[in-house]
């Protein structure tokens, strides 16, 4: 079963520092999209690629948040500083073209 | 914002049909009704998607009324595994967006 992979599942960190999450889509999948969930304002958008050109990131707050595509079996979300609003579940999904996305299981992140 | 909207839960016995409502008055001619769930500490699930026409799979059936203003997710025998928030999401197949919203709980219970 192709599934999306992401890293770490669990990130623990202080306030400050920088926090890297990679997903790796399903092989042949061209759509990557992070997503973020949080108890209040539930799951939302944050950016997402095509082909690995970013299409739309109007979702994540600029200033501290980046998103990338290093090739196409690999993307990735810093978070530079990281701030305790931070802290949230991430999920990463992948799709073809206009087609169905499958989520990740997502990385659990607490920053202190 | 999410252009849904859904009751905020539900119950159902296992074994039953767990018919989830969805109304989406505001769709639009080229959009499309897709059908995610979420059951604990898990990723989304993709279920079914359609335009106009009833479909099914071997997860579930989408009902969409003729006026498209509403739909209904069909779990056929529902089981204890289908707990799990059910969204209903309408999105224009050209943007790729999935605009989540509240979605339903639904609980089977034994």
């Amino acid at each position: 079963d192709a599934r999306v992979t992401q890293t770490p599942r669990d990130k623990v960190t202080e306030m400050g520092q920088e926090v890297t999450m990679r997903c790796q889509p399903i092989l042949g999948h061209n759509t990557v999209f992070w997503y973020r969930q949080t108890m209040m304002q539930g799951l939302e958008l944050l950016a997402y690629f095509r082909n690995r050109a970013p299409l739309d990131d109007s979702g994540m707050p600029k200033d501290r948040f980046s998103a990338e595509m290093p090739d196409a079996t690999l993307a990735t979300l810093k978070i530079q500083p990281s701030e305790p609003r931070d802290s949230a579940v991430y999920f990463c999904a992948s799709g073809l073209d206009e087609e169905t996305q499958y989520f990740g299981p997502g990385t659990r992140l607490l920053v202190l | 914002d999410a252009k849904t909207t859904q009751p905020p839960s539900m119950d159902c016995a296992e074994g039953r049909a767990a018919n989830l409502p969805c109304n989406h008055s505001t769709i639009s001619g080229n959009e499309y009704v897709y059908w995610y769930r979420q059951i604990h500490s898990q990723g989304p699930q993709y279920i079914i998607h359609g335009l106009k026409n009833n479909e099914t799979n071997e997860m579930a059936s989408l009902i969409i009324t003729e006026d498209r203003k509403s739909s209904t997710l069909i779990l056929p025998h529902a089981t204890l595994r289908d707990t799990a928030v059910y969204y209903c999401i309408v999105t224009d197949h050209n943007t790729d967006k999935l605009i989540f919203g509240t979605g339903t709980r639904l609980q089977v219970f034994p």
